[in-house]
This record gives C-alpha cells, structure tokens and sequence, in this order.
C-alpha cells in the first residue's frame, strides 16, 4: 500500500529558513518527488530524490532517507512568492503497469513580511 | 508556460453525461500523465500513456478511460459523470517513459458536474 503525510500548514518569515516533513510508506519504493503548486495554477517540480542524502539546488534542497521513510523539503531565504503548496509524492510499485505515484495532501506554506 | 497545453480549460456538464479532455504534449515528449486534483482527495495519478501504449494505471475508475494518438496527443474520457468527479484534470508530460523523471504540467481542466 502507500500512505503519505506531510503537515497541513506551516507558516514562516520571508529571509527565514522553513523544513517541510514528509514520511512515506511505500512498497516498492523508486524514488521521492516535491512539486510546488501556487493556487489556482499547476503543481511544478521541485526535485526527485531516490538516494538516501541531500540535494541542493539554490534556495531549495531535498532530503532522503530510505531507511526511515523520511524525506524534507528546505526552504531558505523565504520569499513572499513561496507562498504556495508543496506537494510531496513517492513512487512505489514493481514495474510497468504497476507503477504507482502516490501524492501527499500538500502544506500549503503561507510566508509572512 | 510548460509547454504542455490542456482544452478545454473550463467545462460544466449534468450528471450521466460523457466529456472528453484532450492534452498535447510537450514537444518530443512521449509520456502523457493524466491526475485528478479534488479538494477533498489531493492529487491524484490516474493513467500514464508512452508512445501510444498504457504504461502505468493509478486509481482511475472503471468510467474512465483514456488514449493517446500516433502524433502523441492524449484524450481522457469521463463517463456516467457524478457530482464526485467534479474536480481538475491535470495533465502532464515527459520525454522519458519511466516516472522518475521530471514531469510537466499544463493548466488543466476545471469540470464540474451539476
């Protein structure tokens, strides 16, 4: 089965740091995806990670453990325009038609002045 | 602008009826992805479609079906519509036909069923 959680809302600063939690179980698991998605608009990738670590790429990196099912988003420099959701996804399953991309709720991060 | 264009954008339609949506890709890509985003259940994967062939199948219901064509533009047909399936279609696309891989959205499509 697959099962995603991630917290509803958080709130933070523009110039703060903000980490957004995502703890995932899923069988077969081939790799962990953030997208953002502003309101009304669609959802636009982020980052894929599949290896257990971090990935940096410029104000956002991602984090994976494989082991603990746990994986983060970082947000640094907080920007009013990242105000947003951010949608965590695992990808589970064996092969072919048995893939699966399984979507968190979305924390819909709301950045304060 | 992802390059991924959905039609149409907006449709409203009665209960029992059928619609169709249509994607087409982004330019050399040949996986189409087709998602439902509802309020009360997220995102979710319906079907993915690579050069033609149904490569991976989400929680699409048995009403639903979809196709893509020899020039890669893909159709998701809802049928016996409810007032459930009233939500926004997304539909999204890459060049490779694995899905760990970036993927593209377009703008959607808003249906409500009334």
């Amino acid at each position: 089965g697959q099962n995603i959680d991630q917290p509803t809302e958080m709130t933070a600063t523009e110039g703060a740091i903000v980490q957004i939690n995502c703890t995932y179980q899923t069988s077969g698991f081939n790799g962990l995806f953030w997208y953002q998605q502003h309101a009304g608009e669609a959802p636009t990738f982020l980052s894929y990670n599949v290896l257990d670590g971090l990935e940096e790429k410029g104000r956002f990196s991602s984090f994976l453990s494989r082991s603990k099912g746990y994986s983060y988003l970082l947000l640094k420099e907080l920007q009013m325009k990242d105000s947003a959701s951010y949608l965590c996804a695992a990808l589970g399953g064996t092969s072919g038609s048995a893939r699966q991309l399984t979507f968190g709720s979305g924390t819909q991060l709301t950045v304060l002045p | 602008d992802s390059g991924v264009t959905q039609t149409p954008k907006h449709l409203i339609t009665a209960t029992g009826q059928r619609v169709t949506l249509r994607c087409s890709p982004r330019s050399g890509d040949l996986s189409v992805y087709w998602y439902q985003q509802s309020l009360d259940q997220g995102l979710q994967f319906l079907i993915q479609y690579y050069n033609g062939e149904e490569r991976a199948k989400g929680n699409i219901l048995e009403r639903f079906s979809a196709q893509q064509f020899p020039d890669l533009h893909s159709e998701l047909n809802l049928s016996s519509l409810e007032l459930g399936d009233s939500a926004l279609y997304f539909c999204a696309s890459s060049a490779a036909g694995t899905m760990n891989t970036e993927a593209f959205f377009g703008q959607g499509t808003r249906l409500t069923v009334v």
